[in-house]
This record gives C-alpha cells, structure tokens and sequence, in this order.
C-alpha cells in the first residue's frame, strides 16, 4: 500500500527565502507523485506532477520537486518565497491498483515580510 | 464558467434534513470524484465515476448518496447526517482512469462545499 508523510506539519520563511517542504512516500512500485496547493477558501490546485520520467520536475510558480528513489523523497522547493505563497501544501501518491490518490496531511507555509 | 464548480459553498443542516451537493466540470473529463476533507485529516476519496458508473465507495457510509447522471455532473445527496460529518467537500476530474485502473492524470479540484451539520 502507498501512503506519504510530510514531515513538516507547518514551515515559517521569510519573503525572498528559499523553500523547503518535505514528503516522504512509500510505495511498491515506482509511483506517480504529486503536490497541490490549496490556498484559504479555494480548491486544490497541482503545482507539479512526476510520472517516473525526468526526476526533478518543475511546476508553476517557481516550484520544483526532486524525485529520489533511493531516499523515497519528493521535497517540493523554491528558492525565494512570495508573501502568495502563504498556502496548505499537500504531497500525494497514486495508488497501484484502484484509483485513489493518497494524501499527505498537509503542510501549512507561512511566508512573513 | 470554466474548471470544477461546486455549489453551494456554505452549507448549513440539520440532522433530518436531506441537501444535495453539486458539481459540474467544463473540462470534457470522464472522471469524477468526491472527497472529504476533515480539519487535521488528510483528504479521504469518498467516490470515483469513470463515464458516469461508479467505479469505488470507499466505504462511505449510505447517509451520502451519490449521482451521476452524465460525465459533466456529479452530485452528493445527503440524509439524516451527523455532526461529525461536518467539513469541505471537494469535487475533482480527471481526463478518465485507465483499463489498467491506475490512476496518473491529473486531477482538477473545484472550491468546495463547507458542510456544517447541526
């Protein structure tokens, strides 16, 4: 069974910062990995996706994650924060049979001034 | 309007009362998905219709209810809910799921219903 972990349950930067949001996964296989970011009141918008092609996979808004399967990592970065920014970020992995995606419990940003 | 839309977005209930939750995707996706976002939970996938039949209830209690008249429509009755089932319902697409039942497409997300029940 796939499940992912983010390690960080909220992260503090300031604008113009890097960003460094962590996920972890498991899974039997090599699996499609996701992040979406919901912002207050909005659904959920993909930011990247990664389907076992090129490893590090860049998104909108400056986004960027680094698949590495040695490490079953999917750290989503970007390398100077906006106050836009400031979202609940969530890591997912796609299941092997069946058709659910599984969803981290999230990862709140705050970018301060 | 183009996307996922939900309505309505606020939505306030009793127990015995019976609502339902609409979404509509203008996207010529196949794939339609309910799910219940909890405060402090991950995302919880209730349903999945792939060409309007219903491909997974992940054992969702049958106080919700859901249809799917066409590809672009997909809708959650609700009846005699608990307080506990109070949170953000999202509605997403996907182009379709494969044969093979893996799911890699991307999913589009609209805004979502804030459900409180009394």
């Amino acid at each position: 069974a796939q499940s992912v972990t983010q390690l960080d349950s909220h992260v503090s930067v300031s604008e113009g910062t890097p960003v460094l949001l962590r996920c972890n996964y498991s899974s039997s296989y090599s699996p499609s990995l996701f992040w979406y970011v919901q912002h207050p009141n909005k659904g959920l918008q993909l930011l990247l996706k990664y389907t076992s092609a090129a490893t590090l996979v860049k998104g909108i808004n400056g986004f960027e994650a680094e698949f590495k399967k040695s490490e079953t990592s999917f750290h989503l970065t970007k390398p100077s924060a906006h106050m836009s920014d400031a979202a609940e970020y969530f890591c997912v992995v796609s299941e092997d049979s069946g058709y659910a995606l599984n969803f981290g419990k999230g990862t709140s940003l705050l970018v301060t001034p | 309007e183009t996307g996922v839309t939900q309505t309505p977005r606020h939505l306030v209930m009793g127990m015995t009362n019976k609502k339902s939750l609409k979404c509509e995707q203008h996207l010529g996706h196949n794939a339609m998905y309910w799910y219940k976002q909890s405060a402090k939970k991950p995302l919880e996938l209730m349903f999945v219709y792939n060409f309007k039949e219903q491909t997974e209830n992940n054992s969702v209690p049958s106080r919700f209810s859901p249809e799917c008249p066409n590809s672009s429509h997909l809708f959650l009755h609700l009846h005699t809910l608990q307080p506990e089932d109070s949170a953000l319902y999202l509605c997403a697409s996907s182009q379709e799921l494969t044969a093979a039942g893996l799911n890699t497409d991307t999913q589009y997300f609209g805004p979502g219903t804030r459900l409180t029940v009394l």
